[in-house]
């Protein structure tokens, strides 16, 4: 079974660019989530996806960050304009739905903004 | 406010030793906790889940235990090796399929 599949592996922008990332979870995972972790913090939720419906995204800077995953399937993370404090790596994970809620993570994107 | 804590947050012990992680968690209403492993530059590796009904998981080298009461997870690792050199997070949720709070995590190094 292949699992989640990120890119890029690492960006380096400028701050008051833009930057996209991209996930794919594990086929017919309905649940979708994409951490933040700070360099030396564990991963922090910005946003929770049940299918292409959002559940939880209260932790998202909506000022600069979006998130969206149309078709249910792959999902997209934006920054816009990004900020100096946005260097982490992006995690992306997926949960089939099983009860015991164990969560696959990809290897993440490391983003640096310079 | 639901909070992970792991101490310590660095550890280096000689190869061959045996060693305790802790984690604690300010709710104990936990649905379930994860133990998981970080290495430099990679994702996560589920190592061990517990269920909030169970009071331990093994896996191999790697005993987890858990007492919802006192809030305590520990993860014990037995005859570390080299190759255990990673960060170690804890982790729990409150629901199926509700987010994943993580401490911040241990940074372990085995000294050959």
């Amino acid at each position: 079974e292949a699992g989640v599949a990120q890119s890029p592996r690492y960006k380096i922008i400028e701050k008051r660019q833009s930057v996209a990332f991209w996930c794919n979870p594990i086929s017919g995972h309905a649940t979708l989530y994409w951490y933040q972790q700070i360099l030396g913090q564990g991963p922090k939720l910005l946003i929770q996806f049940q299918n292409n419906g959002v559940v939880d995204d209260s932790q998202l800077p909506k000022d600069r960050f979006s998130a969206e995953r149309l078709k249910g399937v792959d999902s997209t993370l934006k920054i816009q304009p990004a900020k100096l404090e946005d260097s982490a790596v992006y995690l992306c994970a997926s949960l089939l739905g099983s009860a015991y809620n164990e969560q696959f993570f990809g290897p993440g994107t490391r983003l640096t903004v310079l | 406010k639901q909070e992970v804590t792991q101490i310590p947050a660095a550890l280096s012990v000689p190869e061959g030793e045996n060693l305790v992680l802790n984690c604690s968690f300010t709710d104990s209403a936990i649905y379930n906790l994860q133990w998981f492993r970080q290495d430099p530059g990679k994702g996560l590796t589920s190592l061990l889940l517990i269920q909030s009904s169970q009071r331990e998981q093994t896996s191999g080298r790697l005993n987890a235990s858990l007492d919802k009461s006192s809030g305590r997870s520990t993860l014990y690792i037995a005859a570390s090796q080299p190759g255990d050199s990673a960060t170690y997070l804890c982790a729990v949720s409150y629901s199926s399929a509700s987010k994943i709070i993580f401490g911040s995590g241990t940074r372990l190094s085995i000294r050959p």
